[in-house]
């Protein structure tokens, strides 16, 4: 049963650009996590998501971010006209229901 | 929304020593995680641990739901430990981890 997968590990854009970040859940798996993790920092939560649902993005940017977790595909989270505070480590994580979490390896994104 | 503390923020042992990690939260909570974040970044969960004792080896895990606590046991820590520990409630807010170094 592969882990939870992560692609790109790392990414680097410009200022301006948009990055998109994907995660695919374990086998089973239908919560999908999103977080942000700035250097020497914890974990920030973003999003939950079902399949085809947002439960919660209370953590979410409310402009250039948005997530989606299709029927058919990972889960992407995607950031639209980057700027360098957005370089961060992005981290998702998935569980089958109110259980333990698994989490990706993580993109980390590099704004130039 | 809940607020998540962690202590000590550091934590340098002698390999084969012992330690408590421990993560106050401020309110109720049905979902407490704890996870070890090795020196390259990787997350690994170690316990869900709403309440009630669990132990994994030589780590185990406390929750006191009724006065908002939980702790984390290493014993006879190894030099693969280091790392950040975090705790996590209702899968949405950490705390800001506790950075173990153990020394060979």
């Amino acid at each position: 049963n592969a882990g939870v997968m992560q692609n790109p590990r790392h990414l680097v854009r410009r200022r301006g650009q948009e990055a998109r970040l994907r995660c695919s859940p374990m086998k089973g798996h239908s919560h999908v996590y999103w977080y942000r993790q700035l250097p020497e920092e914890g974990l920030k939560f973003m999003v939950y998501l079902q399949k085809e649902n947002i439960i919660d993005e209370s953590g979410m940017p409310k402009e250039r971010f948005s997530a989606e977790f299709p029927k058919e595909g990972p889960s992407i989270l995607r950031i639209q006209q980057v700027v360098r505070g957005d370089s961060a480590a992005y981290f998702c994580a998935s569980s089958p229901l109110e259980d333990t979490q698994y989490f990706g390896p993580g993109t980390r994104l590099t704004v130039l | 929304g809940i607020q998540v503390e962690q202590s000590p923020p550091d934590l340098i042992l002698q390999e084969g020593a012992n330690s408590t990690l421990r993560c106050n939260f401020s309110d109720s909570v049905n979902n407490l995680q704890w996870f070890h974040q090795n020196p390259w970044g990787q997350l690994i969960n170690l316990f869900y641990i709403p309440s009630g004792t669990k132990q994994n080896g030589r780590l185990s895990a406390t929750t006191v739901a009724t006065e908002r606590y939980s702790l984390l046991y290493i014993s006879s820590s190894q030099t693969t430990d280091s790392g950040v520990y975090f705790c996590a409630a209702q899968k949405k807010r950490f705390g800001a981890g506790t950075r173990l170094t153990v020394k060979p």
